[in-house]
């Protein structure tokens, strides 16, 4: 079964710590992104790779960091830096830039 | 600034119901996509377009490049059409409309 998946569905977050979201694809896709999404508005681009070993900052990277060190993985890490960190987390994968992109199904980061 | 916009932000209708969601958007594209996202979160693309109109049951896209303007029509629409319709603009990069809510109701 191809598909993107993301891990945890929920996670918690004490101020102050930093959180590492999964997100894992077997579509053998070359592009990933991390989008936010918060009530009312539009998803909004953290992070994206267009290939292994390289990816560029999107609109709102400050607080974030990723890394991808193989085609399947490309993590996302919240840093206490995040001011707002709130929020639904949400990765995709697609053959090419900015083509049509497979989203998996989320992470809800909570910071208590 | 805002790239795209949909229009309207909510929309509730009986099933059966021709549904149309629109989306205007104001920057140069090289396709615009449809998703759906689900009360649980998850997103899926429906329709990518750069020119003319596509169909999937009853679902229906379409696109006019001039004007910058798309539409979404669902046709025979039941309850489990409700979800959130975005509309997403591939340039340089995406650019996510807020989305439109859609209800059906039985």
């Amino acid at each position: 079964d191809g598909g993107i998946t993301q891990s945890p569905k929920y996670l918690f977050r004490k101020e102050g710590q930093n959180v590492t979201l999964s997100c894992e694809q077997n579509l053998n896709h070359d592009a990933m992104y991390w989008y936010r999404q918060d009530p009312g508005q539009g998803l909004r681009l953290i992070y994206y790779s267009q290939i292994v070993n390289d990816f560029q900052k999107g609109d709102i990277a400050e607080g974030y960091s990723v890394s991808r060190e193989k085609k399947e993985s490309f993590p996302l890490t919240v840093t206490s830096a995040q001011k707002n960190p709130t929020a639904f987390y949400l990765c995709a994968s697609s053959i090419g830039p900015w083509e049509t992109q497979y989203f998996g199904p989320g992470t809800r980061l909570l910071v208590l | 600034k805002n790239e795209v916009e949909q229009s309207p932000q909510n929309l509730t209708a009986q099933e059966g119901e021709f549904i149309t969601i629109n989306c205007s958007y104001s920057v140069g594209i090289s396709a615009l996509h449809w998703l759906q996202q689900h009360p649980g979160g998850g997103i899926v693309s429906l329709f990518m377009l750069s020119s003319g109109k596509k169909k999937h049951g009853r679902l229906i896209a379409t696109i006019n490049i001039q004007e910058k303007h798309s539409s979404l029509h669902i046709t025979a629409s039941h309850p489990r059409d409700s979800a959130v319709y975005i509309c997403a603009l591939a340039g340089n990069q995406f650019y996510f409309g807020t989305g439109t809510s859609l209800t059906v109701i039985p």
